[in-house]
């Protein structure tokens, strides 16, 4: 069965800065999609970034990016700039590539992340 | 276009009472899911729904009920509420050709 880690339940980042946040997870899967969601206090679940299992190039969205290592199976995410917006929790999220709806995302236990001012 | 909503947004009941939490979807998707979020746990997925008459039991289906009468909609029901049903519930949905979910706001139901 697929698992995904978050070994990191809080992480703290002064603004401005730069933070990473770990994740790796467990599959024998060969394709498969992998996720960052971002849940501000509003509590809605935001898609931060998505990266496919068979691009080898890091995907990157704006000041958010990351650094995907199949091998290890690590997906980190570095976000540079910190804004005070970026506090919330960030989840770590696996999806097999195939299989229609059946494929059902596969969450880490989430990093809560503090921005200082 | 609203994307997904989730009604209502907070609900308290009492052990053994029964309610409905709706989940409506204005973007013509196939799938539709449903979550509960607990403290560090991340989201468990109870149920889903590849189409419109279909549903599937997911990690956590015991407890719950689910139904999908129309594309748009895709009901969560709790036939006799638990405490341990007490949790954060997310209804999320995405279409059949991509790969991103788009959740609603969540529910917060609390089961005294």
């Amino acid at each position: 069965a697929q698992t995904v880690t978050q070994s990191q339940p809080e992480m703290s980042v002064q603004e401005a800065e730069t933070v990473t946040l770990s994740c790796t997870y467990d599959t024998s899967e060969s394709d498969y999609y992998l996720f960052w969601y971002k849940q501000p206090p509003s509590r809605q679940m935001i898609l931060v970034i998505r990266q496919e299992a068979y691009k080898q190039q890091n995907a990157t969205e704006n000041r958010f990016s990351v650094n995907f290592q199949k091998a290890a199976k690590s997906f980190s995410l570095k976000i540079s700039d910190s804004q005070l917006g970026d506090a919330a929790m960030y989840f770590c999220a696996y999806r097999r590539s195939y299989g229609g709806a059946t494929n059902k995302l596969i969450f880490g236990t989430g990093t809560l992340l503090a921005v200082q001012p | 276009n609203a994307g997904v909503t989730q009604t209502p947004k907070f609900r308290v009941l009492k052990t053994g009472q029964s309610m409905t939490l709706l989940c409506a979807q204005d973007m013509n998707h196939e799938y539709m899911y449903w979550y509960r979020q607990d403290p560090g746990m991340g989201l468990r997925l109870i149920h889903y729904s590849v189409g419109e008459g279909t549903t599937a039991k997911g990690e956590v289906p015991d407890g719950y009920n689910v139904s999908r009468l129309k594309k748009q909609n895709f009901l969560l029901g709790l036939e006799s509420a638990a405490p341990s049903q007490t949790s954060v519930y997310f209804c999320a949905s995405r279409p059949s050709r991509a790969d991103t979910q788009y959740f609603g706001p969540g529910t917060r139901l609390t089961v005294l």
